[in-house]
């Protein structure tokens, strides 16, 4: 099974900064990964898949980078709506797996 | 609008079975493959299986394999998860979800979500 090792697990930053979120792949995923945003009382939004194409309604201050095993979520200019919990995903092979999870925070 | 509503979870002892369901709306569902992934409490997500369009190809994580069926029907629109033999690691919040285009295993619309907790 590939497994994917995010990081941080934590991260705190203020409105108007830019963060990235590291996703590392067991083994070369080429560019089968998406990341997803994770909002208390809201379904699951895909942000980003094949490694760095915005879904339909991604703000154009997300973009996604890497191929391989490395990847990475960049946020700029944060919103204060941007602070809540991302996931990467690799769909490579089957079994899926996903990430552990980076909570961003205000500062 | 798409939407996905899940539902038929509750308490169950372990060992036991569950079924869930999942009502589709808002878009051609046989058009889509379609996936069950769950989230334990204070845990990141987990895929746990995934149906192709017909319903003829199914993939499932192994620990799941051979406990748990995914199954759909294009008719009533509806994705099924029938869950047997079931454990307390079972015990979390599942998700149905819609893979998102042809070849790429992302999941573009997730429902809210229903919980299963597996006890005694």
């Amino acid at each position: 099974d590939v497994q994917m090792t995010q990081s941080p697990s934590y991260l705190a930053a203020s409105p108007g900064e830019s963060v990235s979120i590291s996703c590392k792949a067991s083994k070369s995923i080429s560019t089968y990964l998406a990341w997803y945003q994770e909002k208390p009382g809201k379904a699951n939004k895909l942000l980003i898949y094949s490694g760095s194409t915005l879904q339909s309604g991604t703000p154009s201050r997300f973009s996604g980078s890497g191929s391989g095993t490395d990847f990475t979520l960049t946020i700029r200019s944060l919103e204060p709506e941007d602070f809540t919990v991302y996931y990467c995903q690799h769909y490579n092979e089957y079994p899926l797996t996903f990430g552990s999870g980076t909570k961003l925070e205000i500062k | 609008e798409v939407q996905l509503v899940e539902s038929g979870g509750g308490l169950v002892q372990p060992g036991r079975s569950m079924k869930l369901s999942c009502a589709a709306s808002g878009f051609t569902f046989s058009s889509f493959p379609m996936a069950w992934v769950r989230q334990a409490p204070t845990k990141g997500l987990e895929w746990v299986a995934t149906i192709s369009t017909s319903g003829g190809s199914t993939y499932y994580r192994d620990s799941v394999k051979g406990r748990f069926t995914i199954s759909r029907d294009n008719a009533k629109s509806t994705l099924y998860l029938q869950m047997n033999s079931l454990r307390s690691e079972d015990t979390a919040t599942y998700y149905c979800t819609r893979q998102a285009y042809p070849g790429i295993r992302a999941f573009d619309y997730w429902g809210q979500g229903v919980m299963v907790t597996v006890s005694s």
